[in-house]
């Protein structure tokens, strides 16, 4: 079972470059998220979905876009990356939306703007 | 507005020592509350978590949380260190009623000495 994945490991860019950070889980998920983790700032929510064809801003929502055609999968599109954007990027997700449910977390991707 | 606050954002324990980080909640009514860890290079791990019910609760790895309303608090103890638990703690709250989003505190990081 692999849970959560991500993919990137790393990935360096240049200012004003595109790209999309890829998550995938194979549990069934209903619920999806992005977060970045900075230091001193812990875990900022950036986007998340409560299902396929749903999507929501979180905290820190811009630069940053999302979609998710599918249950398994919610990609992270950066248009034209920034320096600002240099950070670690977690994929999460839940069973369900219930207040109670714990979150399976990927390994992270690690990205560096130039 | 809903908030998690790590006063503590490093600690340094010496190995069989016991242990205990403080998380502070700002919520509007009985919260759901969650202690994650974060091993260097990893995602994020659940150890325990509680919404309801006996407010000590037990975790994975040997670490308890108490939640204490009157405090709004929910700190994580361990009674005897190891090496292998050196790594990063969050607390976060569950998704305010009529969101979907965690909230996260800062962190603390966790120093064993041999």
């Amino acid at each position: 079972n692999a849970g959560v994945t991500q993919t990137p490991k790393f990935q360096v860019l240049k200012t004003g470059q595109s790209m999309t950070l890829q998550c995938a889980q194979d549990m069934n998920h209903e619920y999806m998220s992005w977060y970045r983790q900075d230091p001193g700032m812990g875990l900022r929510l950036i986007h998340y979905s409560v299902g396929a064809g749903i999507t929501d801003q979180g905290e820190v929502p811009n630069g940053y876009n999302v979609s998710r055609s599918t249950t398994e999968d919610f990609p992270l599109r950066l248009l034209s990356a920034a320096p600002s954007q240099t950070s670690v990027y977690f994929c999460a997700s839940s069973y369900t939306t219930g207040f109670h449910e714990k979150l399976f977390f990927g390994s992270g991707t690690q990205l560096s703007v130039l | 507005a809903q908030s998690v606050t790590q006063p503590d954002i490093h600690i340094t324990v010496s190995e069989g020592a016991s242990l205990e980080l403080r998380c502070n909640y700002s919520y509007g009514a009985t919260p759901y509350l969650f202690w994650y860890v974060q091993s260097p290079g990893q995602g994020l791990q659940l150890l325990l978590k509680y919404f309801s019910g006996d407010t000590l609760v037990q975790g994975i790895k040997g670490f308890e949380a108490e939640f204490k309303r009157s405090q709004s608090s929910f700190n994580l103890r361990k009674p005897s260190v190891h090496w292998s638990d050196a790594a990063e703690y969050f607390c976060a709250v569950g998704p305010p009623s009529g969101t979907y989003k965690y909230i996260f505190g800062t962190g603390t990081r966790l120093k064993v000495l041999a």
